[in-house]
């Protein structure tokens, strides 16, 4: 699987948009991007994936640029409980479906 | 339906001794997961299991054995236990095909001593 990088922390304002980003060049064409985010001391949770065209749910939209070598995670509203770290995570398919985590994005929701 | 059910949620061990992490998932998911997580760094991957009777070995799988006679359940040993295998353990599941998507138990603290 493709490596990740990430910057170590973020900070954002509350209401307005996080945007994180996710560096992923070694990315090969059957690779998708997921990310998590583990809030404090709690079990990870999914947010979203996608292989390369922009997805969007409730939680979060992914917006994968057109050579796919980078993505970034948006929370349009960001409130404090979004305070957590956020992992980028490049899988292709192994037989698994294993993740690999690397140290991720600690972002900080300030009032 | 309670999701991913980790059992102890904290322990403490002394050097040498053997314990078994418990996890159990109600979802009939065919995959589940064992990972650690030291303090400040990201998840590990320890073993994983396709099915039931079916497991496999992870990223750190030195130190630990797994088995899964049910879809239900995953349980971690860990028989000499050693004060680098102090961490926190998350257990995962996801379903065959769907969201492909992990869900995480809340996980176990272990300290090692």
């Amino acid at each position: 699987d493709a490596k990740t990088t990430q910057p170590p922390s973020m900070d954002c304002a509350e209401g307005r948009a996080a945007n994180l980003p996710c560096n992923h060049s070694t990315i090969s064409g059957n690779e998708y991007v997921y990310w998590y985010r583990q809030i404090h001391s709690q079990g990870p949770q999914y947010i979203i994936h996608g292989l390369k065209n922009n997805e969007t749910n409730e939680m979060a939209s992914l917006i994968i640029t057109e050579d796919r070598k980078s993505s970034t995670l948006i929370l349009p509203h960001a409130t404090l409980r979004d305070t957590a770290v956020y992992y980028c995570i490049v899988r292709g398919y192994n037989a698994g479906n294993m993740l690999t985590f690397g140290g991720g994005t600690r972002l900080m929701v300030k009032p | 339906n309670a999701g991913v059910t980790q059992t102890p949620k904290f322990r403490i061990l002394k050097i040498g001794q053997s314990m078994t992490l418990q996890c159990t998932q109600d979802m009939n998911h065919n995959y589940m997961y064992w990972y650690r997580q030291d303090p400040g760094m990201g998840l590990k991957l320890i073993y994983y299991s396709v099915g039931a009777g079916i497991t496999d070995k992870g990223e750190v799988p030195n130190g630990y054995n797994v088995s899964r006679s049910t879809t239900e359940d995953f349980p971690l040993r860990l028989e000499l236990a050693a004060p680098s295998q102090t961490s926190v353990y998350f257990c995962a599941s996801r379903p065959q095909g769907g969201k492909d998507e992990q869900y995480f138990g809340p996980g176990t603290r272990l300290t090692v001593t």
